[in-house]
C-alpha cells in the first residue's frame, strides 16, 4: 500500500545509546518531516527536507540528525539518547502542492 | 512567532453536532488542515481549506474559515462514537518549505 512507512514501531534505549528511526515513502513526495508528539505539547517539528540533499532544522532539532540521500528515505538519528527524548515520533511527507501531509503510524521510543 | 490554539476537550452526545474551534496567528498561511488521531495511531488528514475560501463541506464535515479573525472551525454533523478521537488543527505557514504548525489537539468524547 502506498504511504509512509516507519520502523521500528516500538523501541527502548538506554541513556547514551544511539539509533536510527527509519522513514520511507513511495508517493514521490518532495517534502518530508519528522515530528515528535508529547502529552499536552501537540506535535513539534524536529527536522524537515524539501528534496533530496536538502535538510533543515525545525523547532526542536537538538540531539537529532537527518539526511536525505534519496527522495524516498528520510532517516532520523538520535546521537546519544536522553530520557527527554522519550516520545512518539512521526514521519510525514507531502507534495509541494500543499494538499496535506501523509503521516506514518509512528515510533514509540522510551529512553531509560 | 506562529501559534495555533485549540481548546483541549469537547464532550457531546451521540447524534449531536460537534464544533471544534481553532485560532491561528500567521496571516500568510496558505492552507489550513484538520487531522484526526485515534488512540495509538498516526494522524489522518480529514480535510483542508485553502486560505481564500470561507467554507468547505465534505459529507458530515463542515469547515468554516474567518480569515479576518484567523479563526477556523470544524463541525461534525450527527456525531458518532467512532468520531471519538483527538482532532488537530494545523496551518501551513508562509514560505516555500511548506511546514505545518499544529495546535495541541482537542480530545472529542462522544457519549452514547
Amino acid at each position: 500500500n502506498a504511504g509512509v512507512t516507519q520502523t521500528p514501531k516500538f523501541q527502548v534505549l538506554k541513556t547514551g545509546q544511539s539509533m536510527t528511526l527509519q522513514c520511507a515513502q513511495d508517493m514521490n513526495h518532495e517534502y518530508m518531516s519528522w515530528y515528535r508528539q508529547d502529552p499536552g505539547m501537540g506535535l513539534r517539528l524536529i527536522h524537515y527536507s524539501v528534496g533530496a540533499g536538502i535538510t533543515d532544522q525545525g523547532e526542536v532539532p537538538n540531539g537529532y540528525n537527518v539526511s536525505r540521500s534519496t527522495t524516498e528515505d528520510f532517516p532520523l538519528r538520535l546521537l546519544s539518547a536522553a530520557p527527554s527524548q522519550t516520545s512518539v515520533y512521526f514521519c510525514a511527507s507531502s507534495s509541494s502542492r500543499g494538499l496535506g501531509y501523509t503521516f506514518g503510524s509512528g515510533t514509540r521510543l522510551t529512553v531509560v | 512567532g506562529e501559534d495555533v490554539e485549540q481548546s483541549l476537550f469537547l464532550s457531546v452526545r451521540e447524534g449531536d453536532s460537534s464544533v471544534i474551534n481553532c485560532t491561528y496567528t500567521d496571516s500568510s498561511s496558505t492552507y489550513l488542515y484538520w487531522y484526526k488521531q485515534e488512540p495509538g495511531a498516526g494522524l489522518q488528514l480529514l480535510t483542508y481549506i485553502f486560505s481564500n475560501m470561507d467554507m468547505k463541506q465534505d459529507q458530515r464535515l463542515t469547515v468554516l474559515l474567518n480569515k479576518k479573525d484567523k479563526h477556523l472551525s470544524l463541525r461534525i454533523a450527527d456525531t458518532q462514537t467512532g468520531d471519538s478521537a483527538i482532532y488537530f488543527c494545523a496551518e501551513r505557514y508562509g514560505g516555500s518549505q511548506g511546514n505545518l504548525i499544529f495546535g495541541k489537539g482537542t480530545k472529542l468524547s462522544v457519549k452514547p
